[in-house]
């Protein structure tokens, strides 16, 4: 079974500042990926970011940065440079690399604001 | 190229009535998966179709159907519905080649259900 526990319901960031979205997962898969998604208030959610488990180095897309820490089973999203259309709910995912495509574990989310 | 195509968007049943929705992938992507989001329970996966065939369930009650066509279009279709099927339906799609990677899903804005 997998879980994912992301403990921020709702966080604030000023424009042009840095914020990090935290999560935590847990799973008996030996090898595993992890994503992250936004879901603005238009409903559809759009893949930001992915880590795989043996990935050495923490992945980043732009001004997105996945902080893994394997030990601690933590994937944070770190977003630099905040814009006032980051504004939206962002979801944390993971999928074991032994389940197929389209079943992904989703945790509760985290509402980012960005304030002008 | 097109994303995914979810219909109707929004949509308002009353109890007992039946609901289908349909989704069109993305051109080439083979599997499609349903999930439903609801305020209190947060992403919950449904089911996932690939060549036509169920190969994943979600704990769903057996009012809870889809299918996939040779196109790899899908519907879902709910029965008998209760007011706590209110909800937000997502579906993805995935191009799902079978490597242990990525494997980031593709999701449609949505259909917007209210069970009256």
């Amino acid at each position: 079974a997998q879980k994912i526990t992301q403990t921020q319901p709702g966080m604030f960031v000023q424009e042009k500042e840095a914020v990090t979205l935290d999560c935590t997962y847990d799973t008996s898969d030996p090898s595993y990926g992890l994503f992250w998604y936004k879901q603005p208030s238009s409903g559809e959610m759009i893949f930001l970011i992915y880590q795989g488990s043996y990935d050495q180095q923490n992945a980043t897309e732009g001004r997105y940065s996945l902080n893994f820490q394997k030990a601690r089973k933590s994937a944070n999203l770190v977003i630099s440079a905040s814009q006032l259309g980051d504004s939206a709910m962002y979801f944390c995912a993971m999928r074991g690399h032994n389940t197929n495509a389209g079943k992904s574990t989703f945790g509760d989310g985290t509402t980012l604001t960005v304030k002008p | 190229k097109a994303g995914v195509t979810q219909t109707p968007r929004y949509l308002i049943k009353t109890r007992g009535q039946q609901v289908t929705l349909s989704c069109s992938p993305i051109s080439g992507h083979r599997s499609v998966s349903w999930y439903q989001q609801t305020p209190g329970q947060g992403l919950q996966f449904l089911f996932e179709y690939f060549s036509e065939t169920q190969r994943n369930k979600g704990n769903f009650p057996g009012r809870f159907s889809g299918r996939q066509f040779s196109n790899s279009r899908s519907e879902m279709n709910v029965s008998t519905l209760e007011l706590g099927d209110s909800a937000l339906y997502l579906c993805a799609s995935s191009f799902a080649s079978g490597a242990p990677d990525t494997g980031e899903l593709f999701f449609g804005e949505g259909s917007r259900l209210t069970v009256l």
